[in-house]
C-alpha cells in the first residue's frame, strides 16, 4: 500500500531534549516535506526536499534540521525545543511536478 | 511569492443544501489545483484537483471550477451530508525551481443533520 509513515504518533517531552521524528514513503517521490499546522493558520513548511541531498527552507524553518541521506526517508530534528513548537506535524512525499501530495497521519508534539 | 487566499474560513450549511468555498490566487505561472479534507484528528486527504488546461471537474458531489484570468478556483459540494463536515483546503501549484504548493488557511465546513 502506498503511503507515508511518521513517527511516533504522539510525544510529550521537555525543553531542550533532542527528539526526531521520522518520516518514511514507500512511493519513490523525489519531493518531500515537513509541515506544522496549527489553528488558524493552517499548513506552514518548515523544510523540503527535491531529491536527495538537496534540502532547503520552506516557511517556518528556524529550531528545526532535516536530512535526505535515502531518497525514502525525511526526519525532521529538533535540536533544543521550545515550547512555541508545540504543534501538530505532518510530513508529506509527491513526485515532482503537478502531481498529488500524499500526507502521513501526523505527530502530535508537546513540548514542556 | 505565492499567495493563496481562501474563504469564507468557516461554513455551516443545513444538510442536503449546497456549499461552496473559494481560493485566490497571486501567481499567474500556477498550473495546479488540489483541494484537500481534512477530518478531525487525521490527515488531509487529496479529494480533487484540476489543471489549468481545465476549467471544471466533477466527480459525484464535488466539483472544482478553475477561472484563470480572475486566477480564483472554487470547490463545489452538492447534496452535503454530515460526514462532510472537516475542514477544506486548497492549494496552488508553481513548477519550475520552486517546484512548490501552497496552501489556503482552510474552510472548517459543518453540515447540520
Amino acid at each position: 500500500e502506498a503511503q507515508v509513515t511518521q513517527n511516533p504518533r504522539y510525544l510529550i517531552t521537555v525543553t531542550g531534549k533532542k527528539l526526531t521524528v521520522t518520516c518514511s514513503q514507500n512511493m519513490n517521490h523525489e519531493y518531500m516535506s515537513w509541515y506544522r499546522q496549527d489553528p488558524g493558520l493552517g499548513l506552514r513548511q518548515i523544510y523540503y526536499s527535491m531529491n536527495v541531498e538537496v534540502t532547503d527552507k520552506g516557511d517556518v524553518p528556524e529550531g528545526y534540521k532535516v536530512s535526505r541521506k535515502e531518497k525514502r526517508n525525511f526526519p525532521l530534528i529538533l535540536e533544543s525545543p521550545s515550547p512555541n513548537q508545540t504543534s501538530l506535524y505532518f510530513c508529506a512525499s509527491r513526485p515532482i511536478g503537478n502531481q498529488p501530495q500524499h500526507f502521513g497521519d501526523g505527530t502530535r508534539l508537546s513540548i514542556l | 511569492g505565492e499567495n493563496v487566499e481562501q474563504h469564507p474560513s468557516t461554513l455551516s450549511v443545513q444538510e442536503g443544501d449546497s456549499a461552496v468555498i473559494k481560493c485566490t490566487y497571486s501567481d499567474s505561472a500556477s498550473n495546479y489545483f488540489p483541494w484537500y479534507k481534512q477530518e478531525l484528528g487525521k490527515r488531509p486527504q487529496l479529494i480533487i484537483d484540476i489543471r489549468s488546461n481545465v476549467g471544471e471537474k466533477k466527480d459525484q458531489r464535488i466539483a472544482v471550477t478553475l477561472n484563470k484570468t480572475a486566477k480564483h478556483f472554487s470547490l463545489h459540494i452538492t447534496e452535503t451530508q454530515p460526514e462532510d463536515s472537516a475542514v477544506y483546503f486548497c492549494a496552488a501549484f508553481r513548477g519550475g525551481a520552486t517546484n512548490k504548493l501552497i496552501f489556503g488557511t482552510g474552510t472548517l465546513l459543518a453540515v447540520q443533520p
